[in-house]
C-alpha cells in the first residue's frame, strides 16, 4: 500500500517560514492535499491539488510537489497556525485515500 | 451555510454493532461523494469508506471491509455507517466529510467536515 511520511514535529518562530514535508514514492505524480487540525477541532482543507487554496485560506499557505516530496509552506507564521497538519493523496492502485501521519507545528 | 452533523457514537462492547449518521445541510449530499474518516485517540486521520453520488458505488479501507457498510438516505439528506463486529481498534472519533466536486466530477479532496462522533469499543 502507498505510504506518506511526515516528520512528527516542526518548530518555527513567529514571523518565520514553516516548511512541512510529505514524502511518498513518486508523489510528484499525484495530487496532494493538506489539512490543518487544531486541538479538539475537525480538520480544515488548506491546500488542494498540490498548490491551490480554498476560499478563505490566507495566501500565507502554499504548497509544492515534485519528485518524492510534497511541501506545505506557511509564510509569516502566527501563533494561530499552531496545529497538526496532514497531507493526503488518493492511491489509484488500491482506490484508497491515504493520509500522512501528521506533523505538529509549534510556534515558539 | 454548508454543514455536516454526525451522531450515533457511544460506548459499545466488542463484537457489537452501531450505526452512525451524518446529516447534511446547505447542499444536496446525493450530488457529492461522501466519506467517513476516523481518528483514534492521539493518532492521525484514517480514511474508512466512501459512497459515490450514484448511491451504490462504494469503497472501504481494508481494516473495515466486510464489517462496515456505508449508505445514504436521500430523502433525509443523511449519510450512514453501519458498523458490526466492532473491535477495540475501532475506537475513534468518526468524521463524515464531503468530496470536492466541480464540473460534474468529484475528487478525493475533503472540502467539508463534520465535528465528529466518538465511538468507544470496550467491555
Amino acid at each position: 500500500s502507498y505510504v506518506l511520511t511526515q516528520p512528527p514535529s516542526v518548530s518555527v518562530a513567529p514571523g518565520q517560514t514553516a516548511r512541512i514535508p510529505c514524502g511518498g514514492d513518486n508523489i510528484g505524480n499525484k495530487n496532494v492535499h493538506w489539512y490543518q487540525q487544531k486541538s479538539g477541532q475537525a480538520p480544515l482543507l488548506v491546500v488542494y491539488d498540490d498548490s491551490d487554496r480554498p476560499s478563505g485560506i490566507p495566501e500565507r499557505f502554499s504548497g509544492s510537489n515534485s519528485g518524492n516530496t510534497a511541501t506545505l509552506t506557511i509564510s509569516r507564521v502566527e501563533a494561530g497556525d499552531e496545529a497538526d497538519y496532514y497531507c493526503q493523496v488518493w492511491d489509484f492502485n488500491t482506490d484508497h485515500v491515504v493520509f500522512g501521519g501528521g506533523t505538529e507545528l509549534t510556534v515558539l | 451555510e454548508v454543514s455536516l452533523v454526525e451522531s450515533g457514537g457511544g460506548l459499545i462492547q466488542p463484537g457489537g454493532s452501531l450505526r452512525l449518521s451524518c446529516v447534511a445541510s446547505g447542499f444536496t449530499s446525493t450530488n457529492y461523494w461522501m466519506h467517513w474518516v476516523r481518528q483514534a485517540p492521539g493518532e492521525g486521520l484514517v480514511w474508512v469508506s466512501r459512497i459515490q453520488n450514484d448511491g451504490y458505488t462504494t469503497g472501504y479501507a481494508d481494516s473495515v471491509r466486510g464489517r462496515f457498510t456505508i449508505s445514504r438516505d436521500s430523502a433525509r439528506n443523511t449519510l450512514h455507517l453501519q458498523m458490526s463486529g466492532l473491535r477495540a481498534e475501532d475506537t475513534a472519533v468518526y468524521y463524515c466529510a464531503r468530496s470536492y466536486c466541480s464540473g460534474g466530477s468529484c475528487y478525493h479532496t475533503f472540502d467539508t467536515w463534520g465535528q465528529g462522533t466518538p465511538v468507544t469499543v470496550s467491555s
